[in-house]
C-alpha cells in the first residue's frame, strides 16, 4: 500500500545548484504534506511543510511545490550545500482525522559534492 | 531546544521476550507516537495517543503491542512477545497538536530480536 511515493533513491548534486527531490501520492484525502530530513542514526528532522490550500511555501533555501491535481509534490533546496547531504522523506495526513498520523515515502538519498 | 529523548539507544533481545521502550517527550506537546522504519524500509506510523488514550492506531499494532504514559513526563511502547520481524528502528514522535502540527521525533531505539 504505497499512498506515498519517492521513486528516486538517490540524488547527486553539485554544490551551489539547485536539488529537487519529488514526492507523488494517491489518497486524494491528504491534505498536509511535510518533508523530513534524515542523518544515519538520528531521528527526523522537520524541514518544511505545506497545506493543500496553498501551492508553494518558502523557507530560506527550501521550497515545496505542491500541485494538487497531479498529485505530485517536490522540495527545491537551493543553493545545495555539502550539509544537505542526506535521506529526505516526504510524508503526508489527513488532517480531518485528527490523529497526526504520517504516510512516509520510501526516501530519497541527497549527496551534495563540494 | 527542547527534544524528544528515547531509551535505550539499542536493545537486543531474545525472540519471546518482553521490551519496553521508552521516551521523554518535549515537555508541552499533548500528542505522542510511535513508528518504526525496518532496515531498507520506509518510516510506517504504529500508533499516536493523546489524553491518555489510542487515537489511532495501524494494523502493525496488533495484540503485543501496548503503549502508555506512566507518568507525565515519560511515553512507552511495549512489545510482549517479540517476534524477529520486530528488528527494526524505533522512533518516538511528539507535538502540541493533532494533524498540521509539526511532529519532532527522537533519535530513535534499535532493537534487534535473535
Amino acid at each position: 500500500d504505497q499512498q506515498v511515493k519517492q521513486n528516486s533513491p538517490s540524488l547527486s548534486v553539485q554544490e551551489g545548484r539547485i536539488s529537487i527531490l519529488n514526492c507523488d501520492y494517491t489518497n486524494s484525502m491528504f491534505d498536509y504534506f511535510l518533508w523530513y530530513k534524515k542523518y544515519p542514526a538520528e531521528g527526523p528532522t522537520f524541514l518544511i511543510s505545506i497545506s493543500s490550500i496553498k501551492d508553494k511555501n518558502e523557507d530560506g533555501r527550501f521550497t515545496v511545490f505542491l500541485n494538487k491535481s497531479a498529485k505530485h509534490l517536490s522540495l527545491h533546496i537551493v543553493p545545495s550545500q555539502p550539509g544537505d547531504s542526506a535521506v529526505y522523506f516526504c510524508a503526508a495526513s489527513v488532517v480531518s482525522s485528527n490523529t497526526g498520523k504520517l504516510i512516509f515515502g520510501q526516501g530519497t538519498t541527497l549527496q551534495v559534492k563540494p | 531546544e527542547p527534544e524528544v529523548t528515547q531509551t535505550p539507544s539499542h536493545q537486543v533481545t531474545q525472540m519471546g521476550q518482553e521490551v519496553i521502550l521508552r521516551c521523554v517527550p518535549i515537555s508541552n506537546h499533548l500528542y505522542f507516537y510511535w513508528y518504526r522504519q525496518i532496515l531498507g524500509q520506509k518510516v510506517e506510523f504504529l500508533v499516536s495517543f493523546y489524553n491518555n488514550e489510542i487515537s489511532e492506531k495501524s494494523e502493525i499494532f496488533d495484540d503485543q503491542f501496548s503503549v502508555e504514559r506512566p507518568d507525565g513526563s515519560n511515553f512507552t511502547l511495549k512489545i510482549r512477545s517479540t517476534k524477529l520481524e520486530d528488528s527494526a528502528m524505533y522512533f518516538c514522535a511528539s507535538s502540541d497538536g493533532g494533524s498540521q502540527e509539526t511532529q519532532y521525533f527522537g533519535p530513535g531505539t534499535r532493537l534487534l530480536v535473535l
